[in-house]
């Protein structure tokens, strides 16, 4: 079973922030926080990922909280190209086999 | 090349045929994965190659189910007397073996119909 649980949809309004809940709250100490995305017909893109501290890239900002037992993704300005599942998944290293749940499908809305 | 690439990209196969789907990770990555995916649900695990070493086979369905990476870089899934429960997306994921680095790097998929 994923190690993470999410909201099963969410709507965003184009133009605004996106803000992508995720719940970890088993999550062991040297654990990351992995987020993916999945487009339509396209194999799973990865976005971001972060140990304790917040992270941001082109893409996305990825906020930890301090307990590190949950994470929000945020897309400061979704465009209709962000309709998606979202993934978020927790991983000790780049070679652990991923266990993806149901994931986020997220809706940007004209 | 820049990406992973799988091919074919579709596969229509007769109950009880034999098929082979063939993945080509980024050259230098040491960590391969399959996943399948059923419409709707998320990517599964079926089973993770480090070099040519398969380290975990446990997510294969069935006996029916094989993969290999002989040299290390290509993969092949073959799945032998398919069944209409085998259709899906077979994802094909490769990755640096380093703590802490970016993600998974995915192909497009296989889709797979079983008719």
């Amino acid at each position: 079973d994923a190690k993470t649980t999410q909201p099963t949809s969410m709507d965003c309004a184009e133009g605004r922030a996106a803000n992508l809940p995720c719940n970890h709250s088993t999550i062991s100490g040297n654990e990351y926080v992995y987020w993916y995305r999945q487009i339509h017909s396209q194999g799973p893109q990865y976005i971001i990922h972060g140990l304790k501290n917040n992270e941001t890239n082109e893409m996305a900002s990825l906020i930890i909280t301090e307990d590190r037992k949950s994470s929000t993704l945020i897309l400061p300005h979704a465009t209709l190209r962000d309709t998606a599942v979202y993934y978020c998944i927790t991983q000790k290293t780049s070679y652990d086999k991923v266990i993806f749940g149901p994931g986020t499908s997220l809706s940007v809305i004209p | 090349g820049a990406g992973v690439s799988q091919s074919p990209r579709y596969k229509v196969a007769k109950r009880g045929q034999d098929v082979a789907l063939r993945c080509d990770p980024i050259s230098g990555h040491v960590s391969l994965f399959w996943y399948q995916q059923a419409l709707g649900q998320g990517p599964e695990f079926l089973t993770y190659f480090q070099n040519e070493a398969q380290l975990d086979k446990s997510g294969l369905p069935s006996d029916r189910f094989f993969a290999e990476r002989p040299e290390g870089s290509v993969s092949t899934l073959k799945i032998q007397r398919t069944q209409q429960e085998d259709s899906a997306v077979y994802l094909c994921a490769s990755s640096l073996a380093t703590p802490g680095t970016y993600g998974y790097t995915f192909g497009s998929g296989t889709r797979l119909t079983v008719v």
